[in-house]
């Protein structure tokens, strides 16, 4: 049970950004929220995690809601190399990674 | 940057044969996790290991075996090949909570496709 609710699919153009929304309304409490993802033919990727507070780095941001039933991974300006799947995962620190059923993102040129 | 080698990266067996897959995992990380990914399917948790001791068990089938070295390295084990077995498989490794530090994110492998015919 992956326990992270995504939308199948989105699309995007180039240069723009990219909003990807995740509910995770059972969230515990030790719950990290992490995103990975997948480039076609290609092992997952880590992308960001955080756990309440909204974070940065240099492939994304991460918006948690204040109640944390629910995030999204901003993609400042997509390029086409940033279409994959995105997964969004709910999980302990140093724990497997749970799997649900990911983001389809298209980038269109 | 070093990173996750898998071998082989790919490979053909029969039904009822056995398959035997490595990772080695990116120097000083002391914890490994296998998935695998069916055609078309989202990736699947099946063990992990950390110091060498096994540390989680996911849906990994009962002809499947696994093991951490004194090296780090990890070995999967299958035997009694199914059709259904094919898929690709993912290692995964990172750092547990050990003197070296901790890091949250795993780093994969380029995964191994294993064809059961």
């Amino acid at each position: 049970d992956a326990k992270t609710t995504q939308p199948n699919s989105m699309e995007s153009n180039e240069e723009e950004p990219v909003h990807l929304p995740c509910n995770h309304s059972t969230i515990s409490g030790t719950d990290y929220i992490h995103w990975y993802r997948q480039l076609p033919s290609q092992g997952p990727e880590y992308v960001i995690h955080g756990l309440t507070s909204n974070v940065n780095n240099r492939m994304a941001s991460l918006a948690i809601a204040e109640d944390r039933k629910s995030s999204t991974l901003i993609l400042h300006r997509a390029t086409l190399r940033d279409a994959a799947v995105y997964y969004c995962i709910r999980g302990q620190a140093g724990t497997a990674l749970i799997f649900g059923k990911g983001t389809t993102l298209s980038v269109s040129s | 940057a070093a990173g996750v080698i898998q071998s082989p990266r790919h490979l053909i067996k029969e039904k009822r044969e056995t398959a035997t897959l490595k990772c080695y995992p990116i120097p000083r990380h002391d914890t490994v996790y296998w998935y695998q990914q069916g055609p078309g399917q989202d990736p699947q948790f099946l063990i992990s290991f950390y110091e060498k001791m096994q540390s989680d068990k996911g849906s990994i089938p009962d002809r499947f075996s696994a093991q951490q070295f004194s090296d780090y390295h990890s070995e999967l084990n299958m035997s009694s090949l199914e059709l259904g077995d094919s898929a690709l498989y993912f290692c995964a490794s990172s750092l547990g909570f050990g003197l070296a530090g901790f890091s949250y994110e795993q780093y994969f492998g380029p995964g191994t496709r294993l064809t059961v015919t």
